[in-house]
Order: C-alpha cells, then sequence, then structure tokens
C-alpha cells in the first residue's frame, strides 16, 4: 500500500462530456503528479502540482487541467473528452524532501470514453 | 529529449529460476536517476528497484538487482528465484531531477509471466 488513493476506479463517459478524476495523498506530499496510460503503453506524464501551482507539463492539451488543494487532494479535469482519451489515470505524490525522488502511485482511474 | 527503450515486450520464466529484463535509455544529463517500477493485474505501480547515477554500485533488494552500465545507458533487471507473485508488467522509468520537475519518463514495458 502506498498510501494513495484514487476515485472512481472506473468510469464511462461519451465524447464531448467533461470529467473530474480525483486523488488523495499522503500526509506531507506536497508535490503530486498525474500520468495517462493508453492500454498496452508507459505511463506519460500529464502535469505536476507543487504547493498548489502547477510547476511541469507534458504533451497534453490544455483541455487538460489540474487543481491541487491544501489537504494534499488534488484533481485532474479532463474537458470535451475524446475516444482517444481512453486510459488508465495514474497520480503519483512524493514529499517535499524525498531523497531518491521516490514517487508514490495510487491505483488509477480506468476512463473509456464511448 | 530523454527516452527510455525496453525491448522484450514479453518474458517469461519458470518459478525459481532467474530472468533478466532490459532497459536502456537515452539522456545527455550526467545526474539523474532510474527506476523499476512493477505493476501488477491490480494496476497500481510499485518501486522495485531505484538507481542514483552517480553511483558505481548497482542496487540491489533482496532477490531484485540491477546492471547500470552509465556508459552503454543500460539498465538491466535481474530477478531471482522467482515467484509466481513476480508476474506482472515492469517499467523502466528515468528521472531528471533538476529539467523536467521531476516527472518519470516510462518505457512501454516489459510483461513477465512467471509460470509454475
Amino acid at each position: 500500500e502506498t498510501g494513495v488513493t484514487q476515485s472512481p476506479t472506473h468510469l464511462i463517459k461519451t465524447r464531448g462530456q467533461q470529467v473530474t478524476l480525483r486523488c488523495s495523498s499522503q500526509s506531507g506530499h506536497n508535490t503530486v503528479s498525474w500520468y495517462q496510460q493508453a492500454l498496452g503503453q508507459g505511463p506519460q506524464f500529464i502535469f505536476q502540482y507543487y504547493r498548489e501551482e502547477e510547476n511541469g507539463r507534458g504533451n497534453f492539451p490544455p483541455r487538460f487541467s489540474g487543481l491541487q488543494f491544501p489537504n494534499y487532494s488534488s484533481e485532474l479535469n479532463v474537458n470535451a473528452l475524446e475516444l482517444d482519451d481512453s486510459a488508465l489515470y495514474l497520480c503519483a505524490s512524493r514529499p517535499e524532501r524525498s531523497s531518491y525522488n521516490e514517487q508514490f502511485f495510487g491505483p488509477g482511474t480506468r476512463l473509456t470514453v464511448l | 529529449a530523454q527516452t527510455v527503450t525496453q525491448s522484450q515486450p514479453e518474458m517469461s520464466v519458470q518459478e525459481a529460476e532467474t530472468v533478466t529484463l532490459s532497459c536502456t535509455y537515452d539522456t545527455s544529463e550526467s545526474n539523474y536517476y532510474l527506476f523499476w517500477y512493477k505493476q501488477p493485474p491490480s494496476r497500481q505501480m510499485i518501486l522495485v528497484i531505484r538507481q542514483e547515477a552517480y553511483k558505481q554500485q548497482n542496487a540491489t533488494e533482496n532477490r531484485f538487482s540491477v546492471n547500470f552500465q552509465k556508459a552503454a545507458k543500460s539498465f538491466s533487471l535481474k530477478i531471482s528465484d522467482s515467484q509466481l507473485g513476480d508476474t506482472a508488467m515492469y517499467f523502466c522509468a528515468f528521472m531528471d531531477p533538476g529539467g523536467s520537475q521531476g516527472n518519470l519518463i516510462f518505457g512501454k514495458g516489459t510483461k513477465l509471466s512467471v509460470k509454475p
């Protein structure tokens, strides 16, 4: 167990809809990253939040946005869903002082876009 | 841009045997971290082992060890005394702590099956 939880476990949406995925990190983990893992692929970095500010972003369009809250929870929002957004979405958190930069992953949310 | 390549999409090994998973990466950085993560069917990504690039000594964690060849940009994972619970996807990952806000760059993974 990593102490990182995600909700919901599974979600089905239709093209054009909006979705919010949630992540709850361990206390003291003030850095959270989100990854998209398409079927049969490795995870791809979406963005990272540190102390409630976005401080890094991968090659994802602006319709992917996020929020981080003071209680170590965070959200990933995706607008105007497309079929290719179907994937496993993982959040990962780490404490501010991490000697090995280890990220602790949640179990993921499986999003299906029809 | 950094890249990570895992050239073995699938591998299988008999229980109690040893297996080696390959990983190569490309970077111009001298200071970085390398990781092997395990993702079982439960989907939870679990850290198996990590290596700091400045350390010449290969990391070991119980039955898991790495062969880190910095000049060749190679980072293979050896699993000794394979167990049925080792069946999972294994991902090699790279992190440049100074450049990309510490995000992980993953390979495509190797599906390992341990057979009884």
